[in-house]
């Protein structure tokens, strides 16, 4: 069974761009949550993605969007690029009922530079 | 609101000797309990989870974790490490019907010294 793939892995922007992170969950899995990884604030939950609606949303700035495909692929925008911006992104999925759910499983991250 | 707390945010230890790495989590309600692992540049990878039942719980590479719910704590402990061992290792909470979110400590860095 494949597990969670991003894409792309590295990713190097100009400040201003725009930037879209993909990420494609196990299959049968229609939860998809994005973090952002620093070193200076760990990671932080940007937004979760449950059949094509965002259920839940962290605390960032409106630059910081995204959505999910019927398909369950997800995909995150953040326009307007900022230094502060660079960080990993990291990708996970769960499969939601109480019995079989419990843990997310995380892809291998997108890392993103602003320069 | 739950909150997670690891207590070292870098433990250092030599290869073979054993290592314990802290977790104190706070929930008002019953919580599910997770330990990850996080080499450099990689994602998130499950090293074991308290759901209930027992609570000395066991997972991969010889980790394992004992719940206290009294001292609402979810240390993670191993007899022996190996170089390999070094990584970030990220302890996590969230409640049984809740959101489905869980709650991130901030990390601890584990660094094996041969």
């Amino acid at each position: 069974k494949a597990g969670v793939t991003q894409t792309p892995r590295y990713l190097i922007k100009t400040r201003g761009q725009q930037v879209t992170l993909s990420c494609s969950p196990i299959s049968g899995h229609r939860s998809v949550s994005w973090y952002q990884q620093t070193p200076g604030q760990g990671l932080q939950f940007l937004f979760e993605y449950f059949s094509e609606t965002q259920r839940n949303k962290g605390n960032f700035p409106g630059r910081f969007s995204g959505r999910q495909f019927s398909n369950s692929r997800s995909e995150m925008n953040v326009s307007t690029l900022e230094l502060g911006d660079s960080a990993l992104y990291l990708c996970a999925s769960s499969f939601l009922t109480e019995e079989m759910n419990t843990e997310a499983f995380f892809g291998q991250g997108t890392r993103l530079t602003v320069v | 609101a739950q909150s997670v707390t690891q207590l070292d945010s870098q433990v250092p230890v030599f290869e073979e000797a054993p290592v314990e790495l802290r977790c104190n989590y706070s929930s008002s309600v019953s919580v599910y309990l997770f330990w990850y692992v996080q080499y450099p540049n990689q994602g998130l990878q499950l090293l074991l989870k308290y759901l209930s039942g027992s609570t000395l719980v066991k997972g991969i590479n010889g980790f394992e974790a004992e719940f206290n719910k009294s001292q609402t704590s979810f240390h993670l402990r191993k007899p022996s490490v190996h170089i390999s061992d070094t990584a970030e290792y990220f302890c996590a909470v969230r409640s049984p019907g809740g959101s489905y979110i869980p709650t991130f400590g901030r990390g601890t860095s584990l660094i094996v010294h041969p």
